[in-house]
């Protein structure tokens, strides 16, 4: 089954600062996604990278991905506080079927 | 230009009750996905389906739990004679098409007193 981990599960960061959130995944895959979720809501797409090397941004974020490493990264630049979120990444299966999701990462953005 | 629709929102159940869960995809797409979120956990895959088929069920429990999309109305996820486990959110996703994007719904709290 394919795995995926993101890390760290939990981080509060000042108004301001830059950070980055990874996603490893543990079988081959060339479709990796980015949800947002605040408390008690549905998922919001942030982002679909389709390829190696893709690079996205929208305002604050930044999503990249790397194949060959297994790696997705979602930087954060000069957080605000209403980037406060849950933010899961999830790769799909080779047949499409399913799509895995991460843990996710808590974010908290604090004044 | 209607999304995912889900409903219930919030379902409560006693132990041993049915609950059924309704899922009305985004107009056009015709594959759903059903998904299940535990407190500070995140999404685990149920089961897929297209029109009148399952497709891929491997993430649903043998028992209780059964799932259907019939060629006329909404999706439903079944669950028989409830348990304090089953508590849950349940959520539903469509697709215009296989390994596109997910679209999700605002999902159904099931709570199991």
């Amino acid at each position: 089954e394919l795995k995926v981990e993101q890390n760290p599960l939990f981080l509060s960061m000042q108004e301001g600062k830059n950070y980055t959130i990874y996603c490893n995944y543990s079988t081959t895959s060339d479709r990796l996604y980015w949800y947002r979720q605040d408390p008690g809501k549905s998922l919001e797409s942030l982002f679909v990278l389709l390829s190696n090397g893709a690079v996205k941004q929208e305002g604050r974020l930044m999503a990249s991905l790397d194949t060959k490493a297994r790696l997705s990264t979602l930087h954060i630049t000069a957080a605000v506080h209403d980037l406060s979120a849950t933010y899961f990444c999830a790769v799909s299966s080779n047949t499409g079927n399913q799509f895995y999701f991460g843990t996710g990462t808590s974010l908290t953005v604090i004044p | 230009n209607a999304g995912v629709m889900q409903n219930p929102r919030h379902l409560v159940r006693r132990r041993g009750q049915e609950a059924r869960l309704r899922c009305s995809p985004v107009k056009g797409h015709s594959h759903v996905y059903w998904y299940r979120q535990l407190p500070e956990e995140g999404l685990k895959f149920m089961v897929y389906l297209q029109k009148e088929n399952i497709i891929d069920e491997s993430g649903m429990p043998k028992e209780r739990f059964s799932a259907e999309f019939p060629k006329e109305g909404p999706s439903i996820l079944r669950i028989q004679q409830v348990v304090r486990g089953d508590s849950a959110a349940y959520f539903c996703a469509s697709s215009p098409s296989l390994s596109y994007e997910q679209y999700f719904g605002p999902g159904t709290r099931l709570t199991v007193t």
